[in-house]
């Protein structure tokens, strides 16, 4: 079993739709959680960080953490054309622990 | 202020050859990272320095994969002999220090015939 699970999608949604993303965990000793997007040909880049339970918003996006389930969630409110990319979730231990990564979600939102 | 900057962007080589990747972080940042992303996967860490010292590289094979980071700046990652299973995405990053956002580079495509 992975550390960190993540469906690979593709996830096909109409511009306007509201996205979820998830990822399970099994290491209750995950505190830090992160989703990255990654462009086509491009490298991971930070979108949202969250330290242990508890919900994060960032103008469109909305970060859930929910440690009894061991699982995280990633909202995109009135997608775009322009999230369309790779969705990668990320965790680790403590605050200078290596990052365990999910293998990543595909999101295409379609105008 | 620039990325991390790689090079080559994109490698082919055949099986047995030899491959050498160049990172050069951003300014200032002591913390540098190099992570291989096989097709359909997230990255792995293969190995992270602090400043020119190995913090981590419990995951490199190091029978293949060498890296090293004089002077503190910049890395190269090496890899001798290369396998089919080495293709894949080698991605650089680099923070301010151990637990800071990871910045990272657009990687290095290598594809082993």
């Amino acid at each position: 079993q992975k550390e960190v699970e993540q469906d690979p999608g593709p996830l096909s949604v109409p511009e306007g739709a509201i996205v979820s993303l998830n990822c399970t965990y099994s290491n209750s000793a995950f505190q830090y959680f992160m989703w990255y997007r990654q462009y086509s040909r491009k490298g991971p880049e930070l979108l949202m960080y969250t330290y242990s339970s508890g919900n994060k918003e960032d103008g469109r996006f909305t970060a859930q953490v929910d440690k009894s389930s061991k699982y995280i969630s990633l909202f995109i409110r009135d997608s775009q054309p322009s999230d369309s990319a790779t969705y990668l979730c990320a965790m680790k231990v403590d605050s200078s622990y290596k990052l365990i990564f999910g293998s990543g979600t595909r999101l295409l939102v379609r105008p | 202020e620039a990325g991390v900057a790689q090079s080559p962007r994109y490698k082919i080589i055949e099986k047995r050859q030899s491959v050498a990747f160049w990172c050069n972080p951003i300014s200032g940042h002591a913390t540098l990272y190099w992570y291989q992303q096989i097709l359909g996967q997230g990255p792995k860490l293969l190995i992270q320095f602090q400043n020119n010292g190995v913090v981590d590289d419990s995951q490199l094979p190091k029978d293949r994969f060498s890296a090293e980071r004089l002077k503190g700046v910049d890395s190269t990652l090496k890899i001798q002999p290369a396998k089919l299973e080495d293709s894949a995405v080698y991605l650089c990053a680099s923070s301010p220090g151990p637990g800071y956002e990871q910045y990272f580079g657009p990687g290095t495509r290598l594809t082993v015939t």
